[in-house]
């Protein structure tokens, strides 16, 4: 299996504070994606980096990619509030139609 | 910005009952997929879906599951005859690179 898992499974921090993410995963990749839930909604893509990225930037967020560990953080800078969710990693393999395994998840708390 | 669409946001049905899940996905995307939360545990993959036909299917898409563009911009999940397993979130995804968009999911109950 090539899912991701990610650590911590739960996370609490005070608002304004980094919250930073890990995923591991088993096998090779074509890229890792970033999601999040707002409980009992839908996911939102935040952010993708493909295999032969180390790093990515968009906003506030901050992703890194180690193949040779096989691992992925997902940095949120200046935590807010509204960052409150359950964030996942989804991998996914080469191919055209490739699925996207996902991780348990990791549930952020933002405490204003 | 253009957004997966799917209906309706909650379904309840019994047991052995037929369910179709609708959704709407991006309009120039070219790739389609189901996936399935039940509550409290991962995202998983049941079926995708391209130039009118599966790509892929997980085990969990067996024989009670099928799928279909009928129309060329819906895209559907058909459960033949539902389980109380059956209860959970469903997903519609679609790309046209590699990042995949989701919708904002069918809670399908199944009594």
């Amino acid at each position: 299996s090539q899912q991701g898992e990610e650590d911590p499974q739960a996370l609490s921090i005070q608002e304004g504070e980094n919250a930073t993410m890990n995923c591991s995963y088993k096998t090779s990749i074509n890229n890792l994606q970033w999601y999040r839930q707002n409980s009992g909604r839908g996911l939102v893509h935040l952010i993708l980096i493909r295999s032969n990225e180390r790093e990515k930037h968009s906003g506030r967020l901050r992703v890194t990619l180690d193949t040779s560990k096989k691992s992925s953080s997902l940095l949120i800078t200046a935590s807010r509030a509204a960052d409150t969710a359950s964030y996942f990693c989804a991998t996914s393999y080469t191919g055209a139609n490739s699925k996207l395994t996902f991780g348990k998840g990791i549930t952020l708390s933002v405490r204003p | 910005e253009p957004e997966v669409t799917q209906t309706p946001s909650h379904q309840v049905t019994q047991m052995g009952q037929e369910v179709i899940l609708r959704c709407v996905p991006i309009s120039n995307h070219l790739y389609f997929y189901w996936y399935r939360q039940i509550l409290g545990q991962k995202v998983e993959f049941l079926v995708s879906f391209y130039n009118n036909e599966i790509s892929e299917k997980s085990e969990i898409f067996d024989d009670q599951f099928s799928v279909e563009r009928p129309d060329g911009s819906n895209f559907t999940l058909k459960i033949r005859s539902t389980k109380l397993e059956d209860s959970a979130m469903y997903f519609c995804a679609s790309r046209i690179l590699y990042e995949q968009y989701f919708g904002p999911g069918t809670r399908l109950t199944v009594t």
